[in-house]
């Protein structure tokens, strides 16, 4: 079955702890993104991969890293979480200029 | 100005009402168009991409007005499983692909 998995799906931790959200997909798209959706914000890009080793900023890159060392990963890594980034995050992947598949969402809350 | 612009809502409409929603977008450079849908919590999901031509899917049909840069979503007779949040999607190119998410309509259809 074509999915995206985002792990995990949910996620209370404290200030400065640092923490990874993983992300995998499973068919073969060049394409990835993180996106954090607040209330009233609605989805705003964080950071995107046009493919292995290639990762640029969208919208909203502060207080985030990410990689892409292989296709089918994205790993989205908070350094040193802190509260304002409380929010709900999804990952999808396409490939380019297509429709997105996006994964289940991780909420996460930083206390 | 917002990159991509929506009509907020809500939208409260009995079953059987057809409904539009529309959708302006800043960047006259976008390439590629698209309607989700997102219930409360879930992850966004791929309702329709959207072409110059006009696109139907049954009760739904899209538009796209490239000169007047803005896309359309109807909806015809309304059933409560059409009760969702509407998001408007634009895929443009700068330095990279890049996606913006409108904020989203929500729409409640009501029995």
């Amino acid at each position: 079955e074509a999915q995206v998995t985002q792990n995990p799906r949910y996620l209370i931790t404290v200030t400065g702890k640092k923490l990874t959200v993983t992300c995998s997909q499973n068919m073969n798209h060049e394409y990835m993104s993180w996106y954090r959706q607040d209330p009233g914000l609605g989805l705003r890009q964080i950071y995107y991969s046009m493919n292995v080793e290639v990762t640029d900023k969208g919208d909203v890159p502060e207080g985030y890293k990410v990689s892409r060392k292989e296709k089918r990963n994205f790993p989205l890594i908070l350094e040193s979480p802190s509260p304002n980034q409380t929010s709900l995050y999804f990952c999808a992947s396409s490939s380019p200029g297509q429709p997105q598949h996006f994964g289940d969402g991780t909420r996460l809350s930083i206390l | 100005r917002k990159e991509v612009e929506q009509d907020p809502g809500p939208f409260n409409v009995p079953e059987g009402a057809t409904v539009a929603f529309n959708c302006t977008y800043s960047n006259s450079a976008s390439q590629s168009f698209f309607w989700y849908r997102q219930d409360c919590r879930k992850e966004p999901k791929l309702l329709m991409s959207v072409y110059s031509s006009g696109n139907e899917d049954g009760r739904f049909t899209a538009q796209l007005n490239r000169a007047s840069q803005y896309i359309s979503l109807l909806i015809r007779d309304s059933k409560l499983s059409d009760s969702a949040t509407y998001l408007c999607v634009v895929n443009f190119w700068s330095g990279g692909f890049k996606t913006i998410f409108g904020a989203g309509t929500r729409l409640f259809v009501k029995a």
